[in-house]
Formats: structure tokens, sequence, C-alpha cells
């Protein structure tokens, strides 16, 4: 069955470091996600993707942040200069259809931890 | 605001009890309402989706309209439901998420 996979499953960054968390969204999905859960805290959406584009961000998802992209496979999400609350667990999720309809399916997790 | 809402974040009962989790929401026009689940060191997933009226491991969820809710509800619980669920609407936006644990 295909999976969102997701690396790394853990890094750790000194504070002001920048951070690239990769996701392999399932093949024939067109929409993409990126979702952050702060220790003991709910799952916090931050952006969607489609059509090589942003769709939709929260007001989490400030300039320090980016996604991308790059080739036919990968989504990333970018943190440029990492802060120590933005130690989290990032979930990335992918559905093949529109917005309001279609499961997500999720990858694990990549749990970052800032110092 | 388009918002859900999940007012308890801790919810325990004995195995055999019946379970209601609940979820509000806030949305203008026709939502569609989802309940993930996320048990212990596994991903989160879909358990069901209000669109689809199915029942799920003996969940089921019902869309009323008039209380602007979504709760979840299983008759009889199971060591094995204990797990975090979340709420979530069409916009793929979760709710605060609710831990129920199953006693045995």
């Amino acid at each position: 069955e295909p999976e969102v996979t997701q690396t790394p499953s853990h890094q750790v960054t000194q504070m002001g470091q920048e951070v690239i968390l990769r996701c392999v969204p399932i093949s024939n999905h067109l929409y993409f996600y990126w979702y952050r859960q702060i220790l003991g805290q709910k799952v916090e959406f931050l952006v969607s993707f489609y059509n090589n584009e942003i769709s939709e961000k929260s007001e989490i998802f400030d300039d320090q942040f980016s996604v991308e992209r790059p080739d036919g496979s990968n989504f990333t999400l970018k943190i440029r200069s990492t802060k120590l609350e933005d130690s989290a667990m990032y979930f990335c999720a992918s559905r093949w259809t529109g917005k309001n309809t279609g499961e997500l399916f999720f990858g694990e997790g990549s749990r970052l931890t800032v110092l | 605001a388009q918002r859900v809402t999940q007012p308890e974040k801790l919810l325990s009962v004995f195995k055999g009890a019946p379970v209601e989790l609940k979820c509000n929401y806030s949305y203008s026009g026709s939502p569609e309402l989802f309940w993930y689940v996320q048990y212990s060191r596994q991903r989160l997933q879909l358990l069901l989706r209000h669109i689809s009226r199915e029942s799920i491991k003996g969940f089921t969820a019902d869309l009323n309209k008039g209380e602007t809710s979504f709760h979840l509800k299983k008759p009889f619980a199971q060591e094995e439901d204990s797990a975090m669920y979340y709420c979530a609407l069409s916009d793929m936006r979760f709710g605060a998420g609710t831990r129920l644990t199953v006693k045995p």
C-alpha cells in the first residue's frame, strides 16, 4: 500500500540554522500539506500546496517558512532560521482530490529539536 | 471564522462502556467533516468522514447541522480504541484533539 514518507525522522539543530524537512507524497496525489504538532499540543495546519504553488497558509507560516516541490516526487518544508519554538513534530500529508473532499494520508512525521 | 472545537482534552471510560467524543464546528456553507485517529506510535489516519455515513471499527458520527456538531460515538469501547482523536473540517484544519483512554 502506498505511503507518505518523511525524512529525517528526527533532526537536532542549533538555533538560527536552516532546516529542510523532506516528504515524498503518494505518487498520484495532487494536494500536499504540512502540519506541526508541538509536544503536548494540537496538530496545527501550516500550509497547503497545489499545482506548484501555495493554496493556503496559516498565520504560523511566516517568512521563515517556505515550501517547494523541486522535482516530481519530493515536497519540502524549509525553515530558514530556526527558533527554539520551532521544536515540534512536523507532518506531511497528501491527497489526490480537491479541497473539500478526500482523505488525507499522513507521513510518520519528522521531529525537529532546536537547541 | 471557520473552526472546529473539541471541548474535552482527555476522556477516560471503562471497556464496554459507551463513548462519545464531542466536536462542534463553525463553518459558513456546507461543511465536510472528518474524524482522524492517531494510535500510539502510528501515523494519523482517517477514521471516518460524514459524507460516507459509514461505521468504522464500530464508530459512527452524525452531522447535526442544527447543533453544528459531529460527535463521534461507539456503543461499547474497547481497549484498542485508546488513541488521540481529531475532528477536522474540509479545509483540513484540526480540532485540539481528545485523548481517549479505555481502561480494562
